[in-house]
């Protein structure tokens, strides 16, 4: 089975500084895929970012970073220069190489970015 | 750019009452979900639909529960007699093709249920 683990619940920040949600996912799969998607208070799920498992290398995109580190189950993602409209529930999420290739979603992390 | 849309964006209703929500998915693309999130809590998988036949559903998705796709647009999720809790937020989702799971499921804004 897998899973998706988001030990942070809430984290609040000041606004310019960096801020890193971690996630640790299980899964007996060999090819996966993991994604960040944001859910601000006005409740959409926006697409951020996404990896599949072959391919480790890590990327920055603007102000978004990800590590994906295989051999500890971690994908995690950061915000540089945080921003107050980057406040928002961030959710982990896992999908299998199998069939239709749902998501399996972590508990998500509440970041809150004050000014 | 193509969005993923659902209507109602809020519906009321009362237990035991059948509800349909609807979802106009991207146009080309070829996979359909439904998922929903009681509020606080994390997203959960309800189905997913791909060439007009539902191709995995959870353990949350019984017998109270439905999928169609009535024709070339609309996706459909029914539920014949809610209950208490139901109430959730329910978002349906569309991908491109079977080529490559790598891509990404776009989400609709989502149907808010209350179940009263």
């Amino acid at each position: 089975a897998q899973k998706v683990t988001q030990a942070q619940t809430e984290i609040s920040v000041v606004e310019k500084e960096d801020v890193t949600l971690d996630c640790v996912y299980e899964t007996r799969d060999t090819t996966y895929y993991l994604f960040w998607y944001k859910q601000p208070p006005s409740g959409e799920l926006v697409f951020l970012i996404r990896r599949n498992s072959f391919d480790e290398q890590n990327e920055i995109s603007g102000r978004y970073s990800w590590n994906f580190q295989k051999s500890t189950s971690s994908f995690n993602f950061t915000i540089t220069a945080s921003q107050v409209v980057d406040s928002a529930v961030y959710f982990c999420a896992l999908s299998d190489g199998g069939s239709n290739y749902k998501l399996t979603f972590g508990k998500g992390t509440l970041l809150t970015v004050n000014p | 750019e193509p969005e993923v849309t659902q209507t109602p964006s809020h519906q009321v209703t009362q237990m035991g009452q059948e509800v349909i929500l609807r979802c106009v998915p991207i146009s080309n693309h070829l996979y359909f979900y439904w998922y929903r999130q009681i509020l606080g809590q994390k997203v959960e998988f309800l189905v997913s639909f791909y060439n007009n036949e539902i191709s995995e559903k959870s353990e949350i998705f019984d017998d109270q529960f439905s999928v169609e796709r009535p024709d070339g647009s609309n996706f459909t999720l029914k539920i014949r007699s809610t209950k208490l809790e139901d109430s959730a937020m329910y978002f349906c989702a569309s991908s491109v093709t079977t080529a490559s799971p790598y891509n990404e499921q776009f989400f609709g804004p989502g149907t808010r249920l209350t179940v009263l």
